[in-house]
């Protein structure tokens, strides 16, 4: 166990559902992540939180919509996707982003299709 | 060009070998240099970390660095069905900047 969890781990959903993706962290971190990973792509970075304030949002799709209520948990609600938007996405925590000491612990995924 | 390269593989090798993962990158700035490991269906975990140029070893496990060359390598010795996973290289040029990571190479270890 990494110490981070993503709900729920499989979704697929109608390009008009909508729905959230969820991730609660128990480290005590002050950052939070999301990332998208696709087949034969590097890990892309979406947004960053740091002590609940958004600090990036990497050019990423308004249907893409992140929340973060606190420190241990961050969202991702999705909204009028597209077929390409299937992939896994991460969460990710780190203690102090400045520190930049790369430790980044991830939960294991929510695995995402979109018909 | 692409800030990070890495091959993706696939890279099968029998137990016991020498495995030599890299990754290539074109920014001079980056300072910080890791090895993520990512087993199937599980979120990748860092497995070394490097500042500058360099090595760095852990157990079976070394980290290079050639600044110069822009070229990093990890050396898994000894494999192990165990290290059978994707490695994932990732890098960073300054305190509070997010990691560029590369495509990942997947490793197979055979027993």
């Amino acid at each position: 166990e990494t110490g981070v969890t993503q709900t729920p781990r499989h979704l697929v959903m109608g390009m008009t559902n909508k729905k959230s993706l969820k991730c609660e962290q128990h480290l005590g971190h002050n950052a939070m992540y999301w990332y998208k990973q696709s087949a034969k792509k590097p890990l892309e970075l979406m947004f960053v939180y740091n002590f609940k304030e958004q600090t990036e949002n990497n050019s990423v799709p308004s249907r893409f919509s992140p929340e973060c209520p606190n420190s241990s948990h961050l969202f991702l609600h999705l909204h009028t996707l597209q077929p390409e938007d299937s992939a896994l996405y991460l969460c990710a925590s780190s203690q102090d982003p400045g520190r930049n000491t790369g430790e980044l612990f991830f939960g294991e995924g929510s695995r995402l299709t979109v018909l | 060009q692409k800030e990070v390269e890495q091959d993706p593989g696939p890279l099968s090798v029998p137990e016991g070998a020498i495995v030599s993962l890299n990754c290539t990158y074109s920014n001079s700035a980056f300072q910080y240099f890791m090895w993520y490991r990512q087993y199937s269906r599980k979120g990748p975990e860092l497995l070394m970390y490097t500042y500058s140029s360099g090595n760095k070893e852990d157990g079976r496990f070394t980290a290079q660095v050639d600044k110069s060359s822009k070229y990093i390598s990890l050396f898994i010795r000894d494999s192990q069905p165990s290290d059978s996973a994707t490695y994932l290289c990732a890098m960073s040029n300054q305190a509070g900047t997010a990691l560029i990571f590369g495509k990942g190479t997947t490793l197979s270890v055979s027993s």
